[in-house]
């Protein structure tokens, strides 16, 4: 059974950067596309990047300047990273395996709330 | 950039069946998804590559997609699907998947 955990700060300063891990279980992360995403209250569902093991990665061209991620396949856990953040990145962040290209995103993790204030 | 439409909001009464459409440009050229949103949850897929569903999505849930317009349709609508549901596809210019607004439906 595919699981995803996200965890982090669940506050950050203006400016200060964004660091949330998303612990998977029951599938190695080194299958597999593993995309965050993240929804601001009463909003709709945002993409933010995605990550395969091999390094390869790839993001929503409105966040690219901000966003790194990375593959921990000793401890089956990817990263995001996101830099220099402001009030419109407070949301719910979730992890999700991504199928690739055209496929779906069949797991999602249960969503970890970020807040950005000082 | 390439934008997905859905309406705010859908209602309709038990038994009966709602339609939650999806307006793109050619998306019936694409692959869409649905997902199933309740309060204070994870989006859960309900139906993939426009008409698949998922092990465990019961079989009301159905999707079709043609032209500039995608549908899910639900059918003998149940209490518990009152939820919001968005739909996804790809932008094929930019490899990455977009989501529509989201549609909150309403179980009277």
């Amino acid at each position: 059974q595919v699981q995803l955990q996200e965890s982090g700060p669940g506050l950050v300063k203006p400016s200060e950067t964004l660091s949330l891990t998303c612990t998977v279980s029951g599938v190695s992360v080194s299958t597999y596309y593993w995309s965050w995403i993240r929804q601001p209250a009463g909003k709709g569902l945002e993409w933010i990047g995605r990550i395969y093991s091999g390094g390869n990665t790839n993001s929503n061209p409105s966040l690219k300047s901000r966003v790194t991620m990375s593959v921990d396949t000793s401890k089956n856990q990817v990263s995001l990273k996101l830099t220099s953040v402001t009030a419109a990145d407070t949301a719910v962040y979730y992890c999700a395996r991504d199928g690739g290209w055209l496929q779906p995103l069949e797991y999602w993790g249960q969503g970890t709330l970020v807040t950005v204030s000082s | 950039s390439y934008v997905l439409t859905q309406p705010p909001s859908v209602s309709v009464a038990p038994g009966k069946t709602a339609r939650i459409t999806c307006g793109g440009n050619n998306i019936g050229s694409n692959s869409v998804q649905w997902y199933q949103q309740k309060p204070g949850q994870a989006p859960v897929l309900v139906i993939y590559h426009d008409s698949d569903r998922p092990s465990g999505i019961p079989e009301r849930f159905s999707g079709s997609s043609s032209g500039n317009t995608a549908t899910l349709t639900i059918s003998r609508v149940e209490a518990g699907d009152e939820a919001d549901y968005s739909c996804q596809v790809w932008d094929i210019n930019n490899d990455h998947p977009i989501f529509g607004g989201g549609t909150k439906l309403t179980v009277l």
